[in-house]
């Protein structure tokens, strides 16, 4: 798989579920950011775990982090209408490269 | 809140012709990037700028491509000679510290005829 790639590609679901991206790398990284992108918009950061971090809230995020598998997922709790976008993981570089690496995303429809 | 701007939202342009696809980081920010989104594609990585000077490149950023911090604010990305494949969404951001969140602006749309 590429570095930064998530599944699903799709996920739909009714107002109110919950939502679970994941996302997997390749390489050590530093840090690991989740990013939404409602259609042909800008990105909106939503939350950065550190590499020594296993989890983190933010609201109703929740992502985890688990460097033996090389994966984070990104759950978003009692989903709304608005949450419908594309969800991107990036990472960045362990050697310190500054690029973010983003994945190819996961687009969540939810269904009113 | 402090946030990454960007102008035009979008360009049109003919094949061959120069654009200049302008960025306004956050103000207390010292690194800069651009990144690229072709339509239906991954958000990729084209250059970083830091201290007046580019710390990092991709093989996309070659040299019909260059950046420019003008002024204090401005932060800029010049296409000399526009190609039908530079059809993209240009993404600018910024980040305090080199290592830490990316805070990105809404993108400029560049299509090319």
């Amino acid at each position: 798989s590429q570095q930064g790639e998530e599944d699903p590609q799709a996920l739909s679901i009714q107002e109110g579920e919950n939502a679970t991206m994941n996302c997997s790398y390749k390489t050590s990284i530093n840090n690991l950011q989740w990013y939404r992108q409602n259609s042909g918009r800008g990105l909106v950061h939503l939350i950065l775990i550190r590499s020594n971090e296993r989890e983190k809230h933010s609201g109703r995020l929740r992502v985890t982090l688990d460097t033996s598998k090389k994966s984070s997922s990104l759950l978003i709790t009692a989903s709304r209408a608005a949450d419908t976008a594309s969800y991107f993981c990036a990472t960045d570089d362990y050697f310190g490269n500054e690029k973010l690496t983003f994945g190819t995303g996961t687009r969540l429809t939810i269904i009113p | 809140e402090p946030e990454v701007t960007q102008t035009p939202s979008h360009q049109v342009t003919q094949m061959g012709q120069e654009v200049i696809l302008r960025c306004v980081p956050i103000s207390n920010h010292l690194y800069f990037y651009w990144y690229r989104q072709i339509l239906g594609q991954k958000v990729e990585f084209l250059v970083s700028f830091y201290n007046n000077e580019i710390s990092e490149k991709s093989e996309i950023f070659d040299d019909q491509f260059s950046v420019e911090r003008p002024d204090g604010s401005n932060f800029t990305l010049k296409i000399r000679s526009t190609k039908l494949e530079d059809s993209a969404m240009y993404f600018c951001a910024s980040r305090r510290a080199v290592i830490g969140e990316q805070f990105f602006g809404p993108g400029t749309r560049l299509t090319v005829l």
